[in-house]
């Protein structure tokens, strides 16, 4: 069965500082991976994802991830950090056939300092 | 614009009475989700339906209830709500089940009294 970790259930930035977090998978067989944001008192929306192809992965906001088989990881980055940056991130992953569902990590809180 | 609606947005409820909440979709995806989540939690798949097809996880209590009347529109019934029952709920739609990305209503964040 797949897994999903997240390092840091809190990561504090500086508005302008390079956003990194983490989220390794564990799965039999290479997954779909997502990355969804939550802002306070609202539903999750997706910033990116990874199927097949090419292993880095653009999304909105200026995110981006990189699917590292080698390492099981799919972290996610941002150059600058913006105030609005500041969310819930949950990374997420499936096995992609009909009868598996998505499993999400924990999520990581991300606080961007002026 | 496409989007998946909640209604309503925030749901008091007292201890036992039972409580819906709905939810409804103009993207006509053919499956929809219902999850919970709980503060600083990840969300918890309760049960999906596609299309038709009810998928209930193993550990939803039975005091969880669904229905799909039909594309549009999802429900989750609450039999007998505990303060435990607390909680944001969200629906969710894809297209199809497996690596199509899920859209999110804005949840309804429910109060047990």
């Amino acid at each position: 069965a797949q897994s999903v970790t997240q390092l840091g259930s809190h990561v504090s930035v500086s508005e302008g500082a390079l956003v990194l977090l983490r989220c390794n998978y564990s799965s039999s067989v290479p997954p779909y991976l997502f990355w969804y944001v939550q802002y306070p008192n609202q539903g999750l929306q997706l910033l990116l994802k990874y199927t097949t192809g090419a292993t880095l992965v653009k999304g909105i906001n200026g995110f981006e991830a990189e699917f590292k088989k080698s390492e099981t990881s799919f972290h996610l980055t941002k150059p600058s950090a913006h105030m609005s940056d500041a969310a819930e991130y949950f990374c997420a992953v499936t096995l992609g056939t009909s009868y598996d569902k998505v499993i999400f990590g924990p999520g990581t809180s991300l606080s961007v300092i002026p | 614009d496409a989007m998946v609606i909640q209604n309503p947005r925030y749901q008091v409820t007292q201890f036992g009475k039972p409580v819906t909440l709905s939810c409804s979709q103009t993207l006509n995806h053919n499956v929809m989700y219902w999850y919970q989540q709980k503060s600083s939690q990840a969300p918890k798949l309760l049960f999906h339906y596609y299309d038709k097809d009810f998928n209930n996880e193993a550990d939803t209590p039975d005091n969880f209830q669904s229905r799909r009347p039909n594309t549009s529109f999802c429900f989750l019934d609450i039999r007998s709500p505990g303060l435990g029952d607390a909680a944001m709920y969200l629906c969710a739609t894809s297209r199809e089940a497996g690596s199509y990305e899920q859209y999110f209503g804005p949840g309804t964040r429910l109060t047990v009294t």
